[in-house]
């Protein structure tokens, strides 16, 4: 089985730095996405990581490591429109299955 | 536009009354997917599908049914939808299966369904 920790909630300042941390358990890992999702709307993809170290991609930056089942994701510059939630997810080895965390609501607050 | 589009966006039904919500993709993606994301729960897979005429069982399967007689559509079946079947569900869809690649899933906009 899989199981997958996130903190709730999170708040921070426009034009900080945020981490938001994930770690997990699975019986079989092939990949971590995170997604980004606004209130009532659909997750966007923001990152994949499937080998361990930092993957950087503008103001976001997602980091893994398999040995300790952790990662996390950075956000730079925190802007207003970041405010949302964000999923972290494990890929398994059947198929494209991902198991979701219960995600983590950020606030950006002025 | 490449997109995933779900039908109905909002319902409000009863209880035991079937429904179908439509899911539809136009990317010729072979992986098709339903979850529902409910508060404290996160998303949770329903069920999947690898290609047409695949289908298989996610993490919460039970009081629901799936068919993908064609690739670019997978509709969501309550055959009798219970309360506890209130929530928003997502389809998502994305290029394969394949393991080897990131293969990100794209996700349409959402379905509120209530059942009363």
């Amino acid at each position: 089985g899989q199981n997958i920790d996130q903190p709730t909630e999170m708040t921070a300042t426009e034009g900080a730095i945020v981490q938001i941390n994930c770690t997990y358990q699975t019986s079989g890992f092939n990949g971590l996405f995170w997604y980004q999702q606004h209130a009532g709307e659909a997750p966007t993809f923001l990152s994949y990581n499937v080998l361990d170290g930092l993957e950087e991609k503008g103001r976001f930056s997602s980091f893994l490591s398999r040995s300790k089942g952790y990662s996390y994701l950075l956000l730079k510059e925190l802007q207003m429109k970041d405010s949302a939630s964000y999923l972290c997810a494990t890929r398994g080895y059947a198929g494209n299955m991902l198991t979701f965390g219960g995600g983590t609501r950020l606030m950006v607050k002025p | 536009e490449a997109q995933v589009t779900q039908n109905p966006r909002y319902l409000i039904t009863v209880t035991g009354k079937k429904l179908t919500v439509t899911c539809s993709q136009n990317m010729n993606h072979e992986y098709m997917s339903w979850y529902r994301q409910d508060p404290g729960l996160g998303l949770r897979q329903i069920y999947y599908s690898m290609n047409v005429e695949v289908t298989d069982k996610g993490d919460v399967p039970e009081g629901y049914k799936v068919s993908r007689k064609e690739k670019r559509n997978f509709p969501l079946i309550l055959e009798s939808p219970s309360p506890n079947q209130t929530s928003l569900y997502f389809c998502a869809s994305s290029l394969s299966a394949a393991e080897s690649s990131y293969n990100e899933q794209f996700f349409g906009p959402g379905t509120r369904l209530t059942v009363l």
